[in-house]
Order: C-alpha cells, then structure tokens, then sequence
C-alpha cells in the first residue's frame, strides 16, 4: 500500500529556513509528480510546488523565490526547503503523490501532514 | 486563470440530496478533483476525472461537469460526510497545481 510520511521540525525561527522530507514507500518515486501543500490553521489548502520523476519543479509564484524541490531517488524521498520564514508561514504541511491520466491530474495518496510552526 | 471558486458553506438534511460547486476557467480543459478533509486530517480523494470514484469512496458520490463549472454531488447525505470539500486541478496552462477555497458541508 503507497504511504507517504513527512518528516521535518515543528519549529522554525523566523527569517530561517524549512526543511522538509517526505519518504515515500509502495511506490518508486521514478514516476509522477510528488506535490508539497500547505494549510494554514483555519485556512484552506495552497499550493506550494512539485517535482516530476525527471527532477522538473514547478511552484507557486506567490512562493517561487523562496522554494526549492529537490528529489532522492536513491532514498526514495523527495524534499521542501523554504527560505526566511514567517509567521505567515505557520502551516500544517502535506506532501502528495500526483498522477497524471488522459483527462488531468489527481493527488491519490497524502501523508498525514506535519505542523510547522514559526516562532522565536 | 489560476482560480477555483467555491461557495463557502452548504447545508443538507440528513438523507437528502447536496450539490457543491466549483467554478474556474481551467475546468475547460481538465475535469475537477474533490476532496473531503475531516477536523485534524488529510484531505482524502473521493472524486477524480471524469467521475471517478478510488476504492472505499461510497457511490453516493459522484462528479459532473459542464463548461467552467464541476458538481460534486452527495446522494442521501450521511452525517459522516460533514467536512470540508475542496475542488482542484490544474491550471489552464497545466503548469501549476490550484484548489477552490473549500466548501464547509454541515448535514442537520
């Protein structure tokens, strides 16, 4: 059965950076579009960027300049960094298998989400 | 365009028939996803394609689409449904990921 886990510190300084890995097993990550989300608390859910089975990402423009993927295949696990984070930035976040089919394109397995909390 | 649009909260009778809404130009091109997020979970896919349904998604759900605008229809509402729905696909560019801003379901 695919899972997927995230892993990462619940807490984060402000203007520090956020490491995240998500570890996927069930599956080999050599495939499809593995997607970070995040929700803030009470909000609904936002976008942040994916990486592709051959290493191309896109992300959110709202979060382009501060969001870098990066995938281990050998690990099978793919990662979020994000740079000088905010309060704004407090979230739980998710990361997410997404497939592609004739007519679009769905995310089939989450992880559970873990809570990010930026605070000094 | 890089927006989905939901009605913010939606009400059924328990037993009765509800229909959620989800509006945007990129549903043009590619047909809508749901999601049911219930209190401190992940969302879990219920409706994706063309009304498709993953194992253990009870058939009282279903999807249709018409134009710029997806349904997410529930036939026969249980109380386990009330939750948050959320619409999403790609962009009309395919390039990124969007979502609606959700649809709280309460079943009185």
């Amino acid at each position: 059965q695919m899972q997927l886990q995230e892993s990462g510190p619940g807490l984060v300084k402000p203007s520090e950076t956020l490491s995240l890995t998500c570890t996927v097993s069930g599956d080999s990550i050599t495939s499809y579009y593995w997607n970070w989300i995040r929700q803030s608390p009470g909000k609904g859910l936002e976008w942040i960027g994916y990486i592709s089975y051959s290493g191309i990402s896109n992300y959110n423009p709202s979060l382009n300049s501060r969001v870098t993927m990066s995938l281990d295949t050998s690990k099978n696990q793919f990662s979020l960094r994000v740079t000088s984070m905010t309060a704004a930035d407090t979230a739980v976040y998710y990361c997410a298998r997404e497939v592609p089919d004739s007519v679009g394109y769905y995310c089939d397995f989450w992880g559970q989400g873990t809570l990010v909390t930026v605070s000094s | 365009s890089s927006e989905l649009t939901q009605d913010p909260a939606v009400s059924v009778a328990l037993g009765q028939t509800v229909r959620i809404t989800c509006q945007g130009d990129s549903l043009r091109r590619y047909y809508a996803n749901w999601f049911q997020q219930k209190p401190g979970q992940a969302p879990v896919l219920v409706i994706f394609g063309k009304n498709r349904r993953p194992s253990g998604i009870p058939d009282r759900f279903s999807g249709s689409s018409s134009g710029d605008t997806a349904s997410l229809t529930i036939t026969g509402a249980q109380a386990e449904d009330e939750a948050d729905y959320y619409c999403n696909s790609r962009d009309r560019s395919g390039n990124s990921v969007i979502f609606g801003g959700g649809t709280k379901l309460t079943v009185l």
